[in-house]
C-alpha cells in the first residue's frame, strides 16, 4: 500500500521568507501526486496535482510542487510567505496498479511570523 | 460556485445512537468520499461512492455505513455511536474523470457523550 511522510509537523516562517514542506512517498513505481491547503474551519482546497508529463507543477497562490522520482519526493515549496498562507497543508499519493483514490500525509501545519 | 453542503458544523450525539451525516453536493460529479480527520493522523477515507447506490469501502468502514440513492447525496452513518468515533467528518466529490476528491464540505465536527 501506497504510504506519504510529511516531514515535520510543523514549519514556521518569517512573512516573505520561502516556504518549503516535505512530502515523500513509498511507491516504487511514479504514483499520482498531489497537495491540498486546509484554512481554520473549513474543508480542504486542492493546490496542486501531478499526474504525467513535466515534473514541475504549479497551482494556486504562488505555490509549486516539484517531483523527484530518484528522491521519491514532491516538496511544495512557495517563493515568499504571506500571512494568509497560514494552515494545514496535505501531502497525498495514490497507489500504483490499483485504486486510484489518494493515501493522505498526516499533514504539516504552516506558521507565518509577521 | 460550485458547493459540497455537509448538514451540520457541529454534532452532540450519546454512545449507542444511530447517528447519520449529510452531504450534498451540486456540481453532478459521479465520486463521492466521507473522510474521517484526527489530529496528528491525516485524513483516512471511510468510504466512497463512484455512483448511486454504488459503494467501496475504505480504510476504515467498521463501525460505518453509507447510502447513495441519489447523485447528488452521499449519507454517512454510524450504526451504534462509540466514543471512538468522535472526530471531524469531511464529505468530497470529484467527477468521474478524476478519483481523487476534488471540492471538500467544511467538515462535521461529531462529538460522542
Amino acid at each position: 500500500a501506497q504510504s506519504v511522510t510529511q516531514l515535520g509537523s510543523h514549519v514556521s516562517v518569517s512573512e516573505g521568507a520561502l516556504v518549503l514542506l516535505r512530502c515523500n512517498y513509498s511507491s516504487s513505481v511514479p504514483p499520482y501526486l498531489f497537495w491540498y491547503v486546509q484554512y481554520p474551519n473549513q474543508g480542504l482546497q486542492l493546490l496542486l496535482k501531478y499526474t504525467t508529463g513535466a515534473t514541475l507543477v504549479k497551482g494556486i497562490n504562488g505555490f509549486e510542487a516539484e517531483f523527484k522520482k530518484s528522491e521519491t519526493s514532491f516538496h511544495l515549496t512557495k517563493p515568499s510567505a504571506h500571512m494568509s498562507d497560514a494552515a494545514e497543508y496535505f501531502c497525498a499519493a495514490t497507489a500504483s496498479g490499483g485504486s486510484y483514490i489518494p493515501t493522505f500525509g498526516r499533514g504539516t501545519s504552516l506558521i507565518v511570523h509577521p | 460556485d460550485v458547493k459540497v453542503t455537509q448538514s451540520s458544523r457541529y454534532l452532540v450525539k450519546r454512545t449507542g445512537e444511530k447517528v447519520f451525516l449529510e452531504c450534498v453536493q451540486d456540481m453532478d460529479h459521479e465520486n463521492m468520499f466521507w473522510y474521517r480527520q484526527d489530529p496528528g493522523l491525516g485524513l483516512r477515507l471511510i468510504y466512497f461512492s463512484y455512483d448511486v447506490k454504488m459503494k467501496e469501502k475504505g480504510d476504515i468502514p467498521e463501525g460505518y455505513s453509507v447510502s447513495r440513492e441519489k447523485k447528488e447525496r452521499f449519507s454517512l452513518i454510524l450504526e451504534s455511536a462509540s466514543t471512538n468515533q468522535t472526530s471531524m467528518y469531511l464529505c468530497a466529490s470529484s467527477p468521474e474523470t478524476d478519483n481523487q476528491p476534488q471540492h471538500f464540505g467544511d467538515g462535521t465536527r461529531l462529538s460522542i457523550l
